[in-house]
């Protein structure tokens, strides 16, 4: 079965500095999507960033981008220029296919908090 | 605007009592899923549908029901068999292609007293 996993529970950043999410996965598949979400305190889900199995380039998207090593399986959340409102809930996901259908599945999360 | 409504945003219940959490959603998608969130935890899939009349158990189905007779509604029921309901539930659609990402409601709080 797939899986994803975050390692890091909580992390803080100096605001106007840059942050690291890390996010490792497990697949048998050779092609696969990976997605990451902010969670703010009112807990809904925002997605930030996508990155296929396929893509020679990593994905970047504004302040967001995202280091994806294929031979380590990992798939990291870059954020440059931390702001305040960046302090949230991040979770790194992977869409399953099973059988012809999808399914995503999320790792534990990193909370980040950015600091003034 | 399109998107996902659930409703409401939080339910109180007495212990034992069955509840039923909504899910529409207006993207015109064709899969629907239903997540658990617990304090401090990720989310874990209780359901997914990928078309109407047809639904599949997630990782944590039991004591949970599902019904998927429109697309675009999903409604999730707690059964008095789940043993600790208290949780966030997060409904998602998406449409059916692996490059796409989910789009979720703003989720209900279910608190069992």
């Amino acid at each position: 079965a797939q899986k994803i996993t975050q390692t890091q529970p909580g992390m803080f950043v100096q605001e106007k500095e840059a942050v690291t999410l890390d996010c490792t996965y497990d697949t048998s598949d050779q092609s696969y999507g990976l997605f990451w979400y902010k969670q703010p305190s009112s807990g809904e889900m925002i997605f930030l960033i996508y990155q296929g199995s396929y893509d020679e380039q990593n994905a970047t998207e504004g302040r967001y981008s995202l280091n994806f090593q294929k031979a380590r399986k990992s798939a990291n959340l870059v954020i440059s220029a931390s702001q305040l409102g960046d302090s949230a809930m991040y979770f790194c996901a992977m869409r399953e296919t099973t059988s012809g259908t999808y399914k995503y599945i999320f790792g534990t999360g990193t909370r980040l908090k950015v600091l003034a | 605007d399109g998107g996902i409504t659930q409703s409401p945003k939080y339910l109180f219940r007495k212990e034992g009592q069955k509840v039923t959490l909504s899910c529409e959603q207006n993207l015109n998608h064709d899969a629907m899923y239903w997540y658990r969130q617990d304090p401090g935890q990720g989310l874990r899939l209780i359901y997914y549908s990928q078309i109407v009349n047809d639904f599949q158990k997630g990782d944590i189905a039991e004591g949970y029901s599902v019904s998927r007779e429109k697309k675009e509604s999903f409604p999730l029921t707690v059964t008095s068999a789940q043993k600790n309901p208290t949780a966030f539930y997060l409904c998602a659609s998406s449409i059916d292609r692996g490059t796409a990402e989910a789009f979720f409601g703003q989720g209900t709080r279910l608190t069992v007293v």
